[in-house]
């Protein structure tokens, strides 16, 4: 069972804003641990999608945005299209795990 | 453009071994800490071990601790997990990774920017 939860589904309408959690403690997002997020699609490897929280890759639309507070973090996605349908992860640091990273399990985003 | 490819992947009996390869291009390799990272096909993510760029700091989830070797020859541009002991539960996906931060030795704010298109290893049981 992952440190880092995340609900295990989200949908939204095309051009909704939707959200996705990453609730982890007070020894990983808690203690000022950055988080990252993922998108990956069927088959494929999966993408850095957000670093360091709130930074988004060079080609990462301005659709996608993160935020961190307090022991969770937030991936929101606005005008949402049919592309966005796929699975996200979040990913941080654990102090008190041994090598210390850790992923959420994951969020599959339908887009109706 | 940054290619990671892995190989050696297959299908290899519970207790035996493997050893897996990447093949790194495209950016320089031995400014970068790297990464496995492994996925049971339709679940999600585990990461399975990191190096420095140096090899000075190597770090191994638990799970593969005492049975998985990490290492890298940045002459060659290569990243190896050499897998002993291999069980059922070790089947999966497994994605050569590299870190997005110059110079990396912990991963406390590392992150992931480069994967590879991964290897599947399956352990029968």
């Amino acid at each position: 069972q992952s440190v880092l939860t995340q609900p295990p589904s989200v949908s939204g309408a095309p051009g909704q804003r939707v959200t996705i959690s990453c609730t982890g403690s007070t020894s990983n997002i808690g203690a000022g641990y950055d988080v990252n997020w993922y998108q990956q699609f069927p088959g494929t490897a999966p993408k850095l999608l957000i670093y360091g929280s709130s930074n988004r890759p060079s080609g990462v639309p301005d659709r996608f945005s993160g935020s961190r507070f307090g022991t969770s973090a937030s991936l929101a996605i606005t005008g949402l299209q049919a592309e966005d349908e796929a699975d996200y992860y979040c990913h941080s640091y654990d102090r008190s795990l041994s090598g210390g990273v850790l992923f959420g399990g994951g969020t599959k985003l339908t887009v109706l | 453009e940054v290619q990671l490819v892995e190989s050696g992947g297959g299908l290899v009996q519970p207790g035996r071994s493997l050893r897996l390869s990447c093949a790194a291009s495209g950016f320089t390799f031995d400014d970068y800490a790297m990464h496995w990272v492994r996925q049971v096909p339709g679940k999600g993510l585990e990461w399975v071990s990191g190096i420095s760029w140096s090899s000075d700091n190597i770090d191994y989830a638990d799970s593969v601790m005492g049975r998985f070797t990490n290492s890298r020859d940045n002459a060659k541009k290569s990243l190896y997990l050499q897998m002993n002991s291999l069980r059922p539960e070790d089947t999966g996906i497994y994605y050569c990774v590299k870190d997005g931060l110059v110079g990396t030795r912990n991963w406390g704010f590392a992150y992931f920017d480069s994967w590879g298109q991964g290897t599947l290893v399956v352990v029968p049981s």
